[in-house]
């Protein structure tokens, strides 16, 4: 039962680096989501998509990319990271159902730290 | 649009006095809400969510929320608090359109003094 997984769980980088995180859920969810969590701001929607190969913007996507390349798998990008990009980033699934009473699972984090 | 608000980012009691975190909602049409727990360094564990069927919604490790329409609020409850209980708590609400989106409080960390 492992739900969503995130890999890896910390990551440190230095200004202008790139990376990709990576978002891995095993339950068959259609929905999945990248959120960035900062002190006193909550959670904040950067990237979600609706299924596989296809994604929308959240709240704050700027500086980010991301894929849905396989229905399973959500990964986000960044391409040129930046210090204001130090924060804890959470990737969620959800099913896809006709009501809107259904959960986001999320997985542990990726504590990202850009220097 | 549709948006929670948490009074108090944080709150403290006694072990075993009553919990009490507020949130307070937004929403043109009747809103689909949640509570989710964050302990230290994990992601959040989904407490318990309101669909309509009933105002007083049960969820795990004790904890309650009811809905009033009337006050736009779902405040979230525990009668006695446990050492465990610290935690970081986040309400919810889910959004209609594409995605059905969440929008989430900024939180309210809870502090429990022995």
């Amino acid at each position: 039962n492992a739900g969503v997984t995130q890999t890896p769980k910390f990551r440190v980088l230095k200004t202008g680096q790139s990376m990709t995180l990576l978002c891995a859920q095993d339950m068959n969810h259609e929905y999945m989501y990248w959120y960035r969590q900062d002190p006193g701001m909550g959670l904040r929607l950067i990237h979600y998509s609706v299924g596989e190969g296809t994604t929308a913007k959240g709240e704050v996507p700027d500086g980010y990319n991301v894929s849905r390349l396989k229905k399973q798998n959500f990964l986000l990008g960044l391409e040129s990271a930046a210090p204001s990009q130090t924060s804890v980033y959470f990737c969620a699934s959800r099913i896809r159902d006709r009501g809107l009473n259904q959960p986001q699972h999320f997985g542990d984090g990726t504590r990202l730290s850009i220097l | 649009a549709q948006s929670v608000t948490q009074l108090g980012s944080h709150v403290s009691v006694s072990e075993g006095a009553l919990v009490l975190l507020r949130c307070n909602y937004s929403s043109s049409v009747p809103p689909y809400l949640f509570w989710y727990v964050q302990y230290p360094n994990q992601g959040l564990q989904l407490l318990l969510k309101y669909t309509s069927a009933a105002t007083l919604v049960k969820g795990i490790n004790g904890f309650e929320a009811e809905f009033k329409k009337s006050e736009t609020s779902f405040h979230l409850t525990k009668p006695s608090a446990h050492m465990s209980d610290a935690a970081e708590y986040f309400c919810a609400v889910s959004a209609t359109g594409t995605g059905n989106q969440f929008y989430f409080g900024t939180g309210t960390s809870l502090t429990v003094i022995p």
